[in-house]
């Protein structure tokens, strides 16, 4: 069955830092997420992307924030300058359409700031 | 506002017996309704949606039952088997045509053998 890619699957970083997540998604997918789920909270969503550009942001995705799908496969985000409250784990999605059943979520990325 | 609401954080079963998780809604307008389920260090799984106009959908051993006067949605396993015990999030669709989700807390299921 088709998975969605993502690494690493753990990742330390001091503060200050930048990090990229890296998430590969099923290839006749067409839309594209990310969400966070801070221990012991519930998972938020972070950015939608379709068509090659942000068809939504929630108020989490700040300007240290960012996604790129540099080369038709690839989806990363990138958090410019690490805050400790990044501390969370990261998951990457896919859809084909807009049949919402589709949705398919990656196994994550934990990402600790220290 | 759009929110959706797990307020047990845990439920123990034994296994074999049904399992019930709870969710609570705010918003009126939603068109559909999602369970996932969540192991250990994997990402979120569908398990099984309802559309709103329905008030109940089952798939094998689970079953999604709504009621919409009250703003609740249930999920019930049966039977329940150890391999049930994860995190259970139950979701809707946000705002927008985006696709994005709106999860609740989540449930952790332990079924004990």
């Amino acid at each position: 069955e088709p998975e969605v890619t993502q690494t690493p699957s753990h990742q330390v970083t001091q503060m200050g830092q930048e990090v990229i997540l890296r998430c590969v998604p099923i290839s006749n997918h067409l839309y594209f997420y990310w969400y966070r789920q801070i221990l012991g909270q519930k998972v938020e969503f972070l950015v939608s992307f379709y068509n090659n550009e942000i068809s939504e942001k929630s108020e989490i995705f700040d300007d240290q924030f960012s996604v790129e799908r540099p080369d038709g496969s690839n989806f990363t985000l990138k958090i410019r300058s690490t805050k400790l409250e990044d501390s969370a784990m990261y998951f990457c999605a896919s859809r084909q359409s807009y049949m919402i059943y589709g949705y398919t979520f990656g196994s994550g990325t934990r990402l600790t700031v220290v | 506002d759009q929110q959706v609401k797990q307020n047990s954080p845990s439920l123990s079963v034994q296994e074999g017996r049904i399992s019930i998780l709870n969710c609570d809604y705010t918003n009126s307008m939603f068109d559909y309704f999602l369970w996932y389920k969540k192991y250990p260090a994997e990402g979120p799984t569908f398990l099984i949606s309802i559309s709103s106009i329905k008030d109940k959908n089952e798939d094998g051993r689970f079953t999604v039952f709504l009621n919409k006067s009250a703003k609740h949605l249930s999920l019930h396993i049966v039977p329940s088997q150890p391999g049930d015990s994860a995190v259970y999030f139950c979701a809707a669709p946000g705002s927008g045509n985006t696709g994005k989700l709106i999860f609740g807390q989540g449930t952790t299921l332990q079924v004990k053998p």
